[in-house]
């Protein structure tokens, strides 16, 4: 397997304008998790998806960001309207969640700097 | 509320043993989960600890101590390519809760 996929790797943008990260998790896996990760505040969890349906999105930090699972194979965290305060490693992951595993499969992360 | 105590930051030799220990204050605990992250990396899966004792994999071993909320993640025979992050995780209702990492640095 590819392993989770995740693009693009690199984002640069202007403040105001709208960003949109794309997630190709594991095939298979049953759950899919946003993150974002900066030096100040470390791993966040945004949201996490089971068998496509959001199950927990009180990590979001504001109605700005958006996500969504139309399928399986494909997600979306979408920035709309960005700030420079969103500059962050945008991290997906996906897990098989069976009975108490919690191994969790990391994309590459995409780096976004809002100017 | 659910928190993790770990270690800002270990220093340690290259071929030596370091231990990283983590503290945990959780509702719904279902075990204890060691992630490597490397600088400019993803987080990448080391080890799972679901019941007490000892787990080891090659040169990593991880333990856990449900009774204490405590555990560590053991590296024996450093090596120069150890030096990353290592974060603790509790595994509760289907997510993680992640610990801030500890910066683990290797001198030769």
């Amino acid at each position: 397997d590819a392993g989770v996929i995740q693009s693009p790797r690199h984002e640069v943008t202007e403040m105001g304008q709208e960003v949109t990260l794309r997630c190709k998790p594991i095939s298979g896996h049953n759950s899919l998790f946003w993150y974002r990760q900066t030096m100040m505040r470390g791993l966040e969890l945004l949201i996490y998806f089971n068998n496509n349906v959001p199950i927990d999105d009180s990590g979001m930090p504001e109605d700005r960001f958006s996500a969504k699972m139309p399928n399986a194979s494909f997600s979306t965290l979408k920035i709309q309207p960005s700030e420079p305060r969103d500059s962050a490693v945008y991290f997906c992951a996906s897990s098989l969640i069976a009975g108490t595993s919690y191994e969790q499969y990391f994309g590459p992360g995409t780096r976004l700097t809002v100017t | 509320g659910q928190s993790l105590e770990q270690p800002s930051e270990v220093t340690a030799v290259e071929g030596a043993i370091v231990q990283i220990n983590c503290t945990y204050q959780t509702s719904g605990f279902y075990g204890l989960s060691w992630y490597q992250q490397h600088d400019g990396g993803a987080p990448t899966f080391l080890s799972y600890n679901a019941l007490d004792g000892l787990e080891e994999t090659g040169r990593f071993s991880s333990f856990l101590s449900r009774s204490d909320s405590y555990g560590y993640l053991l590296l024996q025979e450093l090596q120069m390519k150890d030096s990353a992050s290592y974060f603790c995780a509790v595994g509760g209702n289907y997510q993680l809760i992640w610990g801030a990492g500890t910066k683990l640095i290797i001198k030769p």
